[in-house]
């Protein structure tokens, strides 16, 4: 039962565009969101977060959007780089409601930004 | 460097064999997770330890297990092991319960 989906498995757009990368989630008690990026051989960074209690959160060229009713979210990279290239994973949680930090993670999406 | 350190790298095993690795995690995080991410596969959760003790459990098979010390570091110890067990072990760490989880670089294990 894959709680966190990321149904696109890659994207790739031109240099300065726009990248939307989607994320749906079926448990409704998750109450924080999450994306991190990955490079080959490194660990999961942290991007940007988002609780259920705000529908946005922006820093940056990166903002997240949360839509509870549909239980979806997405994350918008505006201007697209080079550097953006690589693998990004949705993530949630029950920070608040539950009594643990652990983190579900979508199968993540590959993100080619071509010069 | 997010400051959490896994050891070792890389590890070439067979299989049956037994093999630890090592989680330091950030200064002053008492939460511990441990993370499988197979080939094409996303992060599946192992299991949590907060300041000693288990918080969380995943989907961790029964031939692995983990503990956490006094000192905070953590090992998780996989035995009996299987091809299907190659994968990339992640540790992470966190100050408490919830938020941000830092991770390390990794432990690529390779079972022939």
């Amino acid at each position: 039962d894959q709680q966190v989906k990321q149904n696109s498995p890659s994207l790739s757009v031109q240099e300065g565009r726009i990248s939307i990368l989607n994320c749906d989630y079926t448990n409704s008690m998750f109450d924080y969101f999450l994306w991190y990026k990955k490079y080959p051989a490194e660990g999961p960074t942290f991007l940007i977060s988002i609780s259920s209690i705000k529908d946005k959160n922006e820093d940056g060229r990166f903002t997240v959007f949360l839509n509870k009713s549909a239980k979806h979210l997405s994350l918008h990279i505006v201007p697209s780089q080079p550097g953006d290239s690589a693998v990004y994973f949705c993530a949630a949680s029950l920070s608040f409601s539950g009594n643990t930090g652990k983190l579900i993670f979508g199968q993540g999406t590959t993100l080619q930004v071509k010069p | 460097d997010s400051g959490v350190t896994q050891t070792p790298k890389h590890l070439i095993t067979a299989t049956g064999q037994r093999v630890t690795l090592r989680c330091s995690p950030r200064s002053g995080d008492l939460s511990v997770y441990w993370y499988q991410q197979s080939l094409d596969q996303g992060l599946q959760f192992l299991i949590q330890y907060y300041n000693g003790e288990e918080r969380a459990k995943g989907n961790i098979l029964e031939r692995f297990s983990a503990q956490q010390f006094p000192d905070l570091h953590s090992e998780l110890n996989l035995s009996s092991l299987e091809l299907g067990d190659s994968a990339l072990y992640f540790c992470a760490s966190s100050v408490d319960k919830g938020g941000e989880l830092f991770f390390g670089e990794g432990s690529r294990l390779t079972v022939l």
